[in-house]
């Protein structure tokens, strides 16, 4: 089945430094979707792509789709205190005909502040 | 618009009892779906509606969980006779489609999610 591989599985960060972790899969994906969960709550979205190659920024979070369709990047620049958490990346099961159901999760990159 | 509503936040329950969890979607999204999240690991897929058909189940789901959506609206999962493997954090998110589009365009909107805890 289509799987979700993530890196790194975890970090440690400096405020101001940049952050970067991708995600790759064996499977291609029509959509990629990155996601940040504090704890106890559940994922909120931070940035869809929807094309290979397309490269959309969200503030100080920049994501690209890979041109292969089986990757994608997420960059944080100039990290702050409040960017600590665990993100993920996701991706609609694609479906014979184009339509897309659930989505397939990776297990997460977690951002600590460097002690 | 108020988001992806659930209901309760936390549950603490005894081995063997039943519980049940609510979930009410954005309203405008014609799909909802269930996922479980353990420690460490990323949402899993339970199920999904379409309105009130439900169109997907996983392995995950085994024959002691249930899930409802009536009339299309909130759904409501149900697990019988608890056991301590069922306590994970239960995400339920709805989503639009837009099926114009090449490929179609879809989004997703989580809850909050019910931390369940079996003692």
């Amino acid at each position: 089945g289509q799987q979700l591989n993530q890196s790194p599985q975890s970090m440690f960060i400096q405020e101001g430094e940049d952050v970067s972790m991708n995600c790759t899969s064996s499977s291609i994906f029509n959509t990629w979707l990155w996601y940040k969960q504090d704890p106890g709550e559940g994922p909120v979205l931070l940035i869809a792509l929807y094309k290979a190659g397309e490269l959309t920024s969200n503030g100080r979070l920049t994501a690209q789709f890979g041109i292969t369709r089986k990757d994608s990047f997420l960059n944080i620049s100039a990290s702050i205190p409040s960017d600590v958490g665990i993100y993920f990346c996701a991706g609609p099961k694609r479906y014979y005909g184009g339509s897309q159901g659930n989505l397939i999760f990776g297990k997460g990159t977690k951002l600590s502040v460097k002690p | 618009d108020t988001g992806v509503s659930q209901d309760p936040r936390h549950k603490i329950t005894k081995r063997g009892q039943n519980v049940t969890f609510r979930c009410d979607p954005i309203s405008e999204h014609n799909r909802l779906y269930w996922y479980r999240q353990t420690l460490g690991q990323g949402p899993e897929f339970l199920t999904y509606f379409q309105n009130e058909a439900q169109l997907e189940k996983s392995r995950l789901l085994s024959d002691r969980f249930s899930a409802e959506r009536p009339k299309g609206s909130f759904s409501t999962l149900e697990i019988q006779r608890t056991e301590q493997g069922d306590s994970a954090m239960y995400l339920c998110a709805s989503s639009w489609v837009r099926a114009g589009t090449r490929p179609w365009k879809v989004g997703y909107t989580f809850g909050s999610g019910t931390r369940l805890t079996v003692v």
